[in-house]
């Protein structure tokens, strides 16, 4: 299994762009595996954000798609995530995550960061 | 969208019972579930991956059965490392987490 670290300012003002950075190691995101963000607000359950595959294609979660952009960079082994727009109810620790598609069987494929909280507000 | 439904929310056990946790996925997933663990404060650790297979270095008395819509995680010889919070997950179509099962302590 990757590595995963994500990196990034903790506190974001309102109406503002929180930007977050995953750094894969172990691995290479040209690799065939999807990587994904995931947040969690205090006290609250996991969602989905989208993710990018290792040619670039990208899925986002509907209720958050006009405000988010995941991008990948090959030459720092890294992907980001960017949400606009952001108000107090985007305050939660954000997770970059993978899935290996072509992971060696007995092996689940998945990664996880430790997080990253990030709080919005003025 | 796919939705996961997950029961109950909140289950209170003790130290030695067997525990079952159920998700329901709004249409057919195959296998393609997984089940986490979670600590406050920490990130999600995975148990069961493709429905029933274990992840490497998770105790045996953790497992996982189901496939299509059906899922379930039991826990068996329940031990004081294992009160936490646990989500299902399918990976089917993109990624839908159930809402929760919070296991507590009798």
């Amino acid at each position: 299994q990757v590595q995963l670290q994500e990196s990034g300012p903790g506190l974001v003002k309102p109406s503002g762009t929180l930007s977050l950075t995953c750094a894969v190691s172990g691995g290479s995101i040209s690799s065939n595996s999807w990587w994904t963000w995931v947040r969690q607000p205090p006290g609250k359950g996991l969602e989905w954000i989208g993710e990018i595959s290792h040619s670039g294609v990208t899925n986002y979660n509907p209720s958050l798609k006009s405000r988010v952009t995941i991008s990948g960079d090959k030459s720092q082994n890294e992907f980001s995530l960017k949400l606009s727009s952001v108000t107090a109810a985007d305050t939660a620790v954000y997770y970059c995550a993978s899935r290996s598609v072509g992971a060696p069987p007995g092996t689940s494929g998945f990664s996880w960061g430790q997080g990253s909280l990030v709080t919005v507000s003025s | 969208d796919i939705q996961m439904t997950q029961s109950p929310s909140t289950l209170s056990a003790s130290v030695g019972d067997r525990v079952t946790i159920t998700c329901r996925a709004s249409q057919s997933i195959s296998s393609w579930l997984a089940w986490y663990q979670q600590k406050p404060g920490k990130a999600p650790k995975l148990l069961i991956y493709k429905a029933s297979s274990l992840e490497s270095g998770v105790p045996s008395r953790f497992s996982g059965s189901g496939s299509g819509t059906e899922f379930t995680l039991t826990i068996t010889n329940l031990q004081p490392d294992d009160f936490a919070t646990y989500y299902c997950q399918q990976y089917n179509n993109y990624w839908t987490f159930g809402q929760g099962t919070k296991v507590e302590i009798k």
